[in-house]
């Protein structure tokens, strides 16, 4: 099956421009995450969606980042106006709806896509 | 509120050397705890996981790790490195049995060298 893939792999803007991002979970994974990894840093949290729907976006670190998931399949995540501290990698991770038999759900993570604001 | 801390950014081992990568939760529930290794230019992939059927945990590739209470550790080992472990490790918590929302420590860079 195919994995979770994200777009773009890079992207290089300038502070002020708009930046968006994009992530194709797995088929019928109704779980979407973003992360996102500072350099240097931790990896963190930013939302989680159940379908369309946003369960939890207590990570979302201001009103400039805007999250979308119409129709419960592919998400965006956009930034405007980019800032220099939001460079980084940003992580879509998607998972079915209901756990394992044998305990905690598993994440199938994208490769990331890398965000640099000059 | 939980936390992840790993020791050591960077660690670097021998081929054919144990590989002994450090992770300690903190956590006021019983915590879901998680290895996650990234490859240069992949995405995160699961090694292994804990949620309580077994203290001593087996993943991918050889790795393994116990989860400790007393010591609220979760360290991962592998008996002898490979070459092809070089990566970047990656510990996380989650404080339900969903697994989703992770809170992952900074990240240990594995250098293996021939």
């Amino acid at each position: 099956e195919a994995g979770v893939t994200q777009f773009p792999s890079h992207s290089v803007i300038e502070k002020g421009q708009t930046v968006t991002l994009r992530c194709d979970p797995i088929s019928g994974h109704d779980n979407l995450y973003w992360y996102r990894r500072v350099m240097g840093k931790e990896i963190k949290f930013l939302l989680h969606f159940v379908k369309e729907s946003k369960q939890d976006e207590s990570g979302m670190p201001n009103n400039r980042f805007l999250a979308e998931r119409t129709g419960g399949t592919y998400s965006t995540l956009k930034v405007q106006p980019a800032e220099l501290e939001d460079s980084g990698v940003y992580f879509c991770a998607s998972s079915p709806l209901r756990g394992s038999a044998a305990g905690a759900n598993v994440l199938t993570f994208g490769a990331g896509s890398r965000l640099t604001v000059l | 509120a939980q936390s992840v801390t790993q020791l050591g950014s960077h660690v670097s081992v021998s081929e054919g050397a144990l590989v002994l990568l450090r992770c300690n939760y903190s956590s006021s529930v019983p915590p879901y705890l998680f290895w996650y290794v990234q490859y240069p230019n992949q995405g995160l992939q699961l090694l292994l996981k804990y949620t309580s059927a077994a203290t001593l945990v087996k993943g991918i590739n050889g790795f393994e790790a116990e989860f400790k209470k007393s010591e609220t550790s979760f360290h991962l080992t592998k008996p002898s490195a490979h070459m092809s472990d070089a990566a970047e490790y990656f510990c996380a918590v989650s404080e339900n049995n969903q697994g989703g929302k992770l809170i992952f420590g900074q990240g240990t860079e594995l250098s293996v060298k021939p």
